[in-house]
């Protein structure tokens, strides 16, 4: 089974704080997504990438970057972290351009106080 | 652009009944569409999809038929059970977007004995 594995459950950060949410999938998939999930909202896509070291903005990419370094790892960066920026934070990937559907991790839930 | 409309929740049922939670889209090209579950502390998981129109996706009783002259994607069991509790979304994926995914806000559906 693809596995991609969000690096903490919950993160509790300072507003100001440069806030770092890991992502690493073990099943060699080109594309990777970065989401927020709010109630009401659903998920909004943050910011995306089809390979290494490529990134594509998403819909609500403002106060965010993103790296991806490896293939099997993106990283999401709050530059400096506001409280509307609390929320849950979902990474998922994909093979390709095909329909196989997206594998997600469990999600890191930040809280920014 | 690309939007998904569901049905506002909760959804509240009693075990044994049936099932219907409305979705539908508008896609700027021709979209696959699909059914993601997420159930509770968990992320989310893919339900079931379809590809083309008429096709209908099925997993674990739950189906869904595509339907282009209405542009929708209902999401139907005939029995439920309590461990059908989650939330449930229903997503789009219009061709030559490479992959990315539109969700809609998600319905939460709670089951009692």
């Amino acid at each position: 089974d693809v596995k991609v594995t969000q690096s903490s459950r919950y993160l509790v950060k300072r507003t100001g704080e440069k806030v770092f949410l890991e992502c690493v999938q073990d099943m060699d998939h080109e594309n990777m997504f970065w989401y927020r999930q709010d109630p009401g909202l659903g998920l909004r896509l943050i910011y995306f990438s089809y390979d290494v070291k490529m990134k594509e903005k998403g819909d609500i990419p403002e106060g965010y970057s993103v790296s991806r370094e490896k293939k099997e790892r993106f990283s999401l960066i709050l530059e400096s972290a506001s409280t509307n920026q609390t929320s849950m934070y979902l990474c998922a990937s994909s093979f390709g351009v095909f329909d196989y559907g997206y594998t997600f991790g469990s999600g890191t839930r930040l809280t920014v106080v | 652009g690309d939007s998904v409309t569901q049905m506002e929740g909760p959804v509240t049922l009693s075990e044994e009944a049936f099932l219907t939670i409305n979705c539908t889209y508008t896609a700027t090209g021709y979209p696959s569409l699909f059914w993601y579950v997420q159930y509770p502390g968990e992320g989310l998981q893919l339900l079931l999809k379809a590809t083309k129109a008429d096709d209908k996706g099925s997993n674990k009783g739950f189906e869904a038929t595509y339907r282009k002259e209405t542009t929708s994607f209902h999401l139907e069991k005939g029995s439920v059970q309590v461990s059908d509790s989650a939330v449930y979304f229903c997503a789009l994926r219009v061709a030559g977007t490479a992959s990315k995914l539109t969700f809609g806000t998600g319905t939460r559906l709670q089951v009692t004995l």
